[in-house]
């Protein structure tokens, strides 16, 4: 069967780093994707890796390993407004969005 | 960029009534469109793919009848939740697939459903 993993939830200092971890096992790969959600709102794009290595966007890098069937979110700086839920979404052979449950990240001041 | 819109945003209904949440791409094509559902503090649930001019594909355990789709041009899919209940309630998000880039989808801003 198809799994997506990620930690539920993560608590982490304003300021400071925090890295939220993804694993995948699915049939066929075509990207893995990042979302934010904030609570009672949609998703938000944050990234897309197809290839292995680290794509750095701002405060945001994400990093993947095909071979591993893993990935990271890195935050940087975090702010307050950065506590929400990070979505690891793989896209399977279909084209078809395979969702992980979501990592709730709170932030401290 | 891309930009999804959900008409209405919220409802509120009584058990036994039919909804229709409509989703639009407001400056895009899109050639295929994506209905989820999600409880609260669970991921997105797929109900249904649905590509224009043609129907729906469902789910595993999502009832074609219940959830009515239609996507009658390229810029407009419905669903209608026909007869719901209580347990209907939930965050229902379309998001649509342009067709110029097929690895990315732009997700609308949800509506809340809430079946008294």
């Amino acid at each position: 069967g198809q799994n997506i993993d990620q930690p539920t939830e993560m608590t982490a200092t304003e300021g400071a780093i925090v890295q939220i971890n993804c694993t995948y096992q699915t049939s066929g790969f075509n990207g893995l994707f990042w979302y934010q959600q904030h609570a009672g709102e949609a998703p938000t794009f944050l990234s897309y890796n197809v290839l292995d290595g680290l794509e750095e966007k701002g405060r945001f890098s994400s990093f993947l390993s095909r071979s591993k069937g893993y990935s990271y979110l890195l935050l940087k700086e975090l702010q307050m407004k950065d506590s929400a839920s990070y979505l690891c979404a793989v896209m399977d052979s279909n084209y078809q969005l395979i969702w992980g449950a979501g990592t709730k990240l709170i932030i401290k001041p | 960029g891309a930009v999804v819109s959900q008409h209405p945003s919220r409802v509120i209904c009584k058990s036994g009534t039919s909804v229709k949440i409509e989703c639009r791409s407001l400056d895009f094509q899109a050639t295929t469109m994506f209905w989820y559902r999600q409880f609260p503090k669970q991921s997105l649930m797929l109900m249904a793919t649905s590509n224009e001019g043609s129907k729906a594909t469902y789910e595993q355990g999502v009832e074609k009848d219940k959830f009515l789709i239609n996507h009658a041009s390229l810029t407009l899919s419905t669903l209608t939740v026909t007869s719901a209940h209580p347990e209907d309630s939930s965050f229902y998000i379309c998001s649509a697939r342009g067709p110029r880039e097929y690895n990315e989808q732009f997700f609308g801003p949800g509506t809340r459903l809430t079946v008294l």
